[in-house]
Formats: C-alpha cells, structure tokens, sequence
C-alpha cells in the first residue's frame, strides 16, 4: 500500500511558468520532508514542515503542510532548467517505529 | 563535514552471485538506511540500522540483508542475485531513527 501519493507522475514545462505538485495521504504525519534528485545521484533534503499549515520558503519554491498534516504541496515560481528533477516527498509516521515513508515522486522537467 | 559515501558506485554482477555494498555515514550520524531505487517501484526502503540494531524492516525477501558496525558504517548484502535487483541502491543516513536522510550517491547494480 503507498501511503504517499504523489502528483503528477510527470511534469514538463517552460522556463519561466509557475508549477505546483502534490503530496497527498490518508495518513497524519508527525513531519514531512521534500527532497529532490538528479540522475545519477542520490536525493538531497530541500524542506522538512513539522506544524500543521507551516508554510517555508526556499528562494522560489514554496512547501506548505496541511492542516490536518495529511498532505503537502510545492509551488515553485518561474521555474527555471535547473529545477529539472525528481521531487520525493517523505513522511514520518506518527505512534510507531518512526518510520519514513516515500512517495514515488514527481519529474520535472523544465525547458529552456 | 564529508558526506555520506557508498562504495562502489558501479557494479555488474551475473545471476546467481552475490554482492557486498558498503556505507559511510556522515560523521556522528547513528541511523543508517537502505534504499532500492528503480524506473516502476521508485525508492523502496530495505532497512534501518541505529547503533548496530537493525530497528525497521521493509518488504524485501531475505536475500537482502545487512548490518552496522560499532563506527557507523554500513554494510549490505544480496545472495544469489536475480535480475530484478538490478537497481540504484542508496544509504542514507540521519541524526536519529527517522529523522531527516542525507543520502549517498548510490551504487548502480546490473545484473545480467
């Protein structure tokens, strides 16, 4: 069962436009992290969100949890060539072994 | 501080055989976790290690199995290799059980 849905699977857009993607679940998460990968290497923490409704900023990209911190979002404002990449979101899952938990991620492609 | 390095990056090995990946961690860091990356599955979680226990367990046969050392360092093993484990492997690794991953590179196994 994938406890994280992410979407869409794809995305492919010019320099320059504003995207949004989506991490979503029926579970509460104690916390939620955003990383992204590059071919050829390992992901890279961008953003963890803790309280539910916290909204960060990291330059262009906006990460923001759900109220309920079921699910989260990232805005990134006229994307540019190297945002290109596969965006995972990663939850930990409350009351337990403290588990982290994947989504399958989204790939971004942004063209110049 | 050095980051998390894997060792080796790349590796082919034929059906049948078995293989040793090893992990550093980043110094101080007590978690360390195992990852298997392909194209349909995305990043499926092996196993967690914190302070030579092995504290989380995900859904994979018992041909993969690893363990730590009292420095941190990791190591992890697939016996009589199919060619479905053809995949990115990634360690990671974190302050706690958990908690936010820093991941290594990854070695890239072929099985052919």
């Amino acid at each position: 069962t994938q406890l994280l849905e992410q979407s869409p699977q794809f995305l492919s857009i010019q320099e320059g436009e504003n995207l949004t993607v989506y991490c979503n679940s029926s579970s509460v998460f104690s916390s939620l992290q955003w990383y992204r990968q590059e071919p050829g290497e390992g992901p890279v923490l961008l953003v963890t969100v803790v309280t539910g409704g916290e909204v960060k900023k990291l330059k262009r990209l906006t990460f923001q949890f759900g109220d309920a911190r079921k699910d989260s979002s990232l805005h990134i404002t006229a994307a540019q060539p190297g945002d290109t990449g596969l965006y995972l979101c990663a939850g930990n899952t409350q009351g337990g072994s403290e588990k982290l938990v994947f989504g399958k991620g989204t790939k971004l492609t942004v063209n110049p | 501080k050095a980051g998390v390095t894997q060792t080796p990056r790349y590796l082919i090995k034929t059906r049948g055989q078995q293989v040793t990946l090893s992990c550093s961690p980043i110094s101080g860091h007590r978690s360390v976790s195992w990852y298997q990356q392909t194209p349909g599955q995305g990043l499926q979680f092996l196993f967690e290690y914190f302070s030579e226990t092995q504290r989380n367990k995900g859904n994979f046969p018992g041909r993969f199995s690893g363990r730590q050392f009292s420095n941190s360092r990791s190591e992890m093993n697939v016996s009589t290799l199919e060619l479905g484990d053809s995949a990115l492997y990634l360690c990671a690794s974190s302050s706690w059980v958990g908690y936010e991953q820093y991941f290594g590179p990854g070695t890239r196994l072929t099985v052919t």
